[in-house]
């Protein structure tokens, strides 16, 4: 398994709550992106980032910002959590020179409440 | 933009059966396709892509640019290929857009 690490890997937080979730990689890969993964719809793309402090949004990236100081650490906030951000969240991390192949970590279970 | 469809959110089949999971995009262009597997609360794995044309736990699947399909198969399906499947489609290098996913259960 690619070495990726999300943290935490569950939690309850309330409503109107900022929340922080973590993505830390050990591979050096450049790309980094964070997906929500909900059911009926798959993963969607919240955010990715092509380098540090190089970042974009995705499909689905209203609520949500991320930051990517060092080339290991991809972080994901929720300003302001409301309920339908509940969902599970999932890192991933691909680099130049394995054909793209993107590779996820464990995933984050987050519930708004 | 590209879209990538999987039409069945469940898929049931005996052990032994052969299994069929659809995937159609929508891409003008040439895109890159993948599959996905996801164990019970796991993560996703990757279980084959079409540039390499190889078999991975006795699945298969062809790339058909004239129909847009990517159609995953396995002539007799295990009890342990019970997961999530999710086809996927690349088509900026990097990032990938996945479809809805189904879920196979393989039954005794």
């Amino acid at each position: 398994d690619a070495g990726i690490t999300q943290s935490p890997r569950h939690k309850v937080t309330e409503t109107g709550t900022p929340v922080t979730l973590r993505c830390h990689q050990t591979e050096n890969h450049r790309y980094m992106y964070w997906y929500r993964q909900d059911p009926g719809h798959g993963l969607r793309l919240i955010h990715y980032s092509y380098g540090v402090k190089d970042t974009d949004k995705g499909e689905v990236s209203d609520g949500y910002s991320v930051s990517r100081s060092k080339t290991e650490d991809f972080l994901l906030t929720l300003e302001s959590a409301t309920s339908s951000q509940t969902s599970v969240y999932f890192c991933a991390i691909s680099g130049t020179g394995n054909g793209n192949t993107i590779y996820f970590g464990e995933g984050s279970w987050l519930t708004v409440v | 933009a590209q879209r990538v469809t999987q039409p069945e959110k469940l898929l049931s089949v005996f052990k032994g059966a052969p299994v069929e999971l659809k995937c159609n995009y929508s891409y003008s262009g040439s895109p890159e396709l993948f599959w996905y597997v996801q164990y019970s609360r796991q993560r996703l794995q990757l279980l084959l892509r079409h540039i390499s044309r190889e078999s991975i736990k006795g699945f298969t699947a062809d790339l058909n640019k004239g129909e847009t399909s990517f159609h995953l198969k396995k002539p007799f399906a295990q009890e342990e290929d019970s997961a999530m499947y999710y086809c996927a489609l690349s088509v900026a290098g990097n990032m990938l857009t996945f479809g809805g996913g189904t879920r196979l259960m393989v039954k005794p």
